[in-house]
């Protein structure tokens, strides 16, 4: 059982360079997260889908945009990467019914360093 | 809008002793509470978790947490901890309605030394 899946692991980006980050998951839940973790300021909340084909924003959208064609896979996309968006990027899901219970489901991260 | 500050950004204590890592919230609305461990370069794991009843819930690996509604706190405690504790620990809330978005404190780096 996968869980939460992320690729890449680790990506070293030029500014100005585009990428996407693929999050897959395979326990068929309907909410999905983006989050960014960068030191002494926790997890704070990049964009969001409540199930396919929709998503929102979160705390910190800007620079950054998402797709959710598929339920189970959430794409995050850097369409001109700056220094200030080099992170660790944390996906994860969490099922509509129960949610609270089960909390979220987090993958292992993807290391982003903007050169 | 809900808010989270832990209020220790690194806690170390020796192996054995006890620690309790600290967790404020500001919300207007019910919440649900949470703790999670993150272990060197994984994701993070639910430790327990806040949802109603009892104040007192237990989590995995001996911790539990004590939900104080009058002074809006989420407290960490484990009686004794071991070298595989060391870990950043993060304290999260959602409000009970809406799209269940969890919203993260700084976190807290709890360093265990022998």
């Amino acid at each position: 059982n996968a869980g939460v899946t992320q690729t890449p692991k680790f990506r070293v980006l030029k500014t100005g360079q585009s990428m996407t980050l693929l999050c897959a998951q395979d326990m068929n839940h309907e909410y999905m997260y983006w989050y960014r973790q960068d030191p002494g300021m926790g997890l704070r909340l990049i964009h969001y889908s409540v199930g396919e084909g929709t998503t929102a924003k979160g705390e910190v959208p800007d620079g950054y945009n998402v797709s959710r064609l598929k339920k189970q896979n959430f794409l995050l996309g850097l369409e001109s990467a700056a220094p200030s968006q080099t992170s660790v990027y944390f996906c994860a899901s969490t099922p509509l019914l129960g949610w609270s219970i089960y909390g979220y489901t987090f993958g292992s991260g993807t290391r982003l360093t903007v050169v | 809008a809900q808010s989270v500050t832990q209020l220790d950004s690194q806690v170390p204590v020796f192996e054995e002793a006890p620690v309790e890592l600290r967790c404020n919230y500001s919300s207007s609305v019910s919440v649900y509470l949470f703790w999670y461990v993150q272990y060197p370069n994984q994701g993070l794991q639910l430790l327990l978790k806040y949802l109603s009843g009892s104040t007192l819930v237990k989590g995995i690996n001996g911790f539990e947490a004590e939900f104080n509604k009058s002074q809006t706190s989420f407290h960490l405690r484990k009686p004794s901890v071991h070298i595989s504790d060391t870990a950043e620990y993060f304290c999260a809330v959602s409000d009970q309605k809406g799209a269940q978005k969890l919203v993260f404190g700084q976190g807290t780096r709890l360093t265990i030394n022998p």
